[in-house]
């Protein structure tokens, strides 16, 4: 059973616009949350991440906010730029056993036209 | 040579053979992973060490076998596989209390 989702495999934005990125997940241990940016032929890229005590994180045009109610959590990206065309996991941690572990969603696949 | 590297970039074996991956993180991390990544599915998490220690092993195959000698190189040695474990294999590294992994490039395994 899937304990993290993102219900959107692909999402299209113009550039200079807003991206907006969703993830639900399920466990409520999980503590801490991560979005991680994969390119073709390389490995995710760790690029935001919230703890579970925080509703709000930014980074300059990223912005991730959390709300625990709901167990949903998005990405925002703003403005957008051609060059953030990629795929984006999200990704939340538990501690188990001695490290943290992280339960990954299965990607949404952002393009940003120019 | 910076962050976490992986070797090889791909590998096509059959069936019978026996390979091995390997991978190295310059990052003084003290944890390391090994995840799948198939069409259309999440990572999967396959093994975790912990200071050396393997302390996850999500019910993963017997010809799937970790190794890891020190705190920088992880190996995943593999041998008899099937068709079906061709996938991306990437290996990530952290602190054992930290929550950021850093990820290899991945190794693109083709089993024929």
């Amino acid at each position: 059973d899937q304990q993290v989702k993102q219900n959107s495999p692909s999402l299209s934005v113009q550039e200079g616009r807003i991206s907006i990125l969703n993830c639900d997940y399920t466990n409520s241990m999980f503590d801490y949350f991560l979005w991680y940016k994969k390119y073709p032929a390389e490995g995710p890229t760790f690029l935001i991440s919230i703890s579970s005590i925080k509703d709000k994180n930014e980074d300059g045009r990223f912005t991730v906010f959390l709300n625990k109610s709901a167990k949903h959590l998005s990405l925002h990206i703003v403005p957008s730029q051609p060059g953030d065309s990629a795929v984006y996991f999200c990704a939340a941690s538990a501690y188990q056993t001695g490290a943290n572990n992280l339960f990954f969603g299965t990607g949404t696949r952002l393009t940003v036209i120019p | 040579e910076t962050g976490v590297t992986q070797t090889p970039r791909h590998l096509v074996m059959g069936m019978t053979n026996k390979k091995s991956l390997k991978c190295e993180q310059h990052l003084g991390h003290n944890a390391m992973y090994w995840y799948k990544q198939s069409a259309k599915k999440p990572l999967e998490l396959m093994f975790v060490y912990s200071l050396e220690e393997r302390v996850e092993n999500n019910s993963v195959p017997s010809r799937f076998s970790p190794e890891c000698p020190n705190s920088s190189h992880l190996f995943l040695h593999l041998h008899t596989l099937q068709p079906e474990d061709s996938a991306l294999y990437l290996c990530a590294s952290s602190q054992s209390r930290g929550h950021e992994q850093y990820f290899g490039p991945g190794t693109r395994l083709t089993v024929t």
